[in-house]
């Protein structure tokens, strides 16, 4: 079984900031989602990535599959990007191994 | 705009009670998930149905049964609730691996409640 750790678990910046989170995990994946959940509950997909960065917007996710680590990054932080952020991989099947998540507070 | 609907955002039920959570997606989807979500946990797979009237047990299936009669509807069903199910429910929807996503998409959640 996948064990998925984020790190930080919470994650306070200033507006402006530039934030990283990181994931890692213990056996070869798939693809590796980062999810973003908004207080009240709903849940966001961000990202999927099997190799290499993507960017959309303020937001870049890069993944090292040599090292079985991905990272999360937001450039000029924002309160709007107050949420969780959850890393999740998939292996060779249909099942995702979700992290606990990082809460990031941006404060103004 | 791509749409994974649940049927109650929140629900209070007493034990013993037969709960019914609803979720229907609009993107013709053959993938669908239900989830449960608990501090400290994360996400936790409780059933996925890869087409209709086909099931498979998640992680923590236990207590619970789904239904899937069409393929835009897949519910999630506690025959007799019990106050270890109070938990944040979440549906969603991809399309099957090996297409060009598989992205997930998810509903609002639905917070129940049993007392």
């Amino acid at each position: 079984k996948n064990e998925v750790e984020q790190s930080p678990q919470n994650l306070t910046a200033q507006e402006g900031e530039f934030i990283t989170i990181n994931c890692s995990y213990s056996v070869g994946i798939s693809a590796l989602h980062w999810l973003q959940q908004h207080p009240g509950g709903g849940i966001v997909s961000l990202f999927m990535l099997s190799s290499g960065k993507k960017k959309h917007g303020r937001l870049i996710a890069t993944i090292n599959i040599q090292e079985k680590h991905s990272s999360l990054h937001i450039t000029a932080s924002h309160p709007r990007d107050s949420a969780v952020y959850i890393c999740a991989v998939r292996g060779s099947n249909y099942k995702l191994t979700f992290g606990k998540g990082t809460l990031l507070t941006v404060n103004p | 705009d791509v749409k994974v609907t649940q049927s109650s955002r929140y629900l209070v039920k007493r034990t013993g009670e037969k709960v019914f959570l609803e979720c229907v997606q609009d993107m013709d989807h053959e993938n669908m998930f239900w989830y449960r979500q608990d501090p400290g946990l994360g996400l936790r797979l409780i059933y996925f149905s890869y087409d209709v009237k086909m099931k498979e047990k998640g992680d923590i299936p236990e207590g619970y049964s789904v239904s899937r009669e069409k393929k835009e509807r897949f519910s999630l069903i506690l025959e007799s609730a019990s106050t270890n199910q109070t938990s944040m429910y979440l549906c969603a929807s991809s399309l099957p691996r090996g297409l060009h996503t598989g992205e997930l998409f998810f509903g609002e959640g639905s917070r129940l409640t049993v007392l």
